[in-house]
């Protein structure tokens, strides 16, 4: 079926050094959210991108989608502990169903 | 209620015993969706609720499993005869409208023995 594919699937860091994970997808994609998911707890939303190319900024996160609206991507610079999780896109196929990405688990050495 | 609610948080049960899981969403959320979790790995959908409409059970993985959602509010998740392979989080989200984020529960750990 359609799916969602996310690498890394794990990523080590030194604290202070940047972090990326993609996203992509063989078809077009109507939106695409991320979500981070910590130790333990349930995914918890952090954004939408909809349009073309769109770039969105949080303080130390930067995400992007792709000018096909095909791929995305999450990066974070000077990663801190706090920053530890597993963060996963959901892409929209179509449907009003996310299909979920299986994460990057974001390992952040002190 | 302030934020989803699932429960049992865990469930411990036998091989091919019954389990119900139960979620209740965001009040006046309108969509309401399951996913289940195995460990290390990602969010695997199994049904979608929308309103007074018809499910979307295209993500369940046998006939074991249904759900229901009852004057469109609670969910409850069924998994009849279960199997060590169904061992999982079940992870309940629900959504104000169409395409907008999800706010997930904590959910239900479930352990078949």
């Amino acid at each position: 079926g359609q799916q969602v594919m996310q690498i890394p699937q794990y990523q080590h860091v030194q604290e202070g050094e940047d972090f990326t994970t993609y996203c992509n997808s063989s078809t077009t994609l109507s939106n695409i959210q991320w979500y981070k998911q910590r130790p333990g707890g349930h995914p918890v939303f952090l954004i939408q991108l909809v349009k073309s190319g769109e770039v969105k900024k949080q303080k130390r996160l930067t995400f992007q989608f792709g000018e096909a609206k095909k791929n995305s991507s999450l990066h974070i610079t000077a990663t801190q502990t706090t920053d530890v999780g597993t963060y996963f896109c959901a892409g929209g196929l179509g449907s009003y169903i996310p299909t979920f990405g299986r994460g990057t688990s974001l390992i952040v050495h002190p | 209620g302030a934020g989803v609610s699932q429960s049992p948080s865990n469930k411990v049960t036998e091989k091919g015993k019954d389990v119900e899981l139960r979620c209740d969403p965001i009040s006046g959320h309108t969509a309401l969706y399951w996913y289940r979790q195995s460990l290390g790995q990602g969010l695997e959908f199994l049904i979608y609720f929308q309103g007074n409409s018809a499910p979307d059970k295209s993500g369940l993985p046998s006939d074991r499993f249904s759900a229901e959602r009852t004057g469109g509010s609670v969910s409850t998740l069924t998994i009849q005869r279960t199997q060590q392979e169904d061992s999982a989080v079940y992870l309940c989200a629900s959504s104000g409208t169409l395409n907008e984020k999800l706010f997930f529960g904590s959910g239900t750990q479930l352990s078949v023995l």
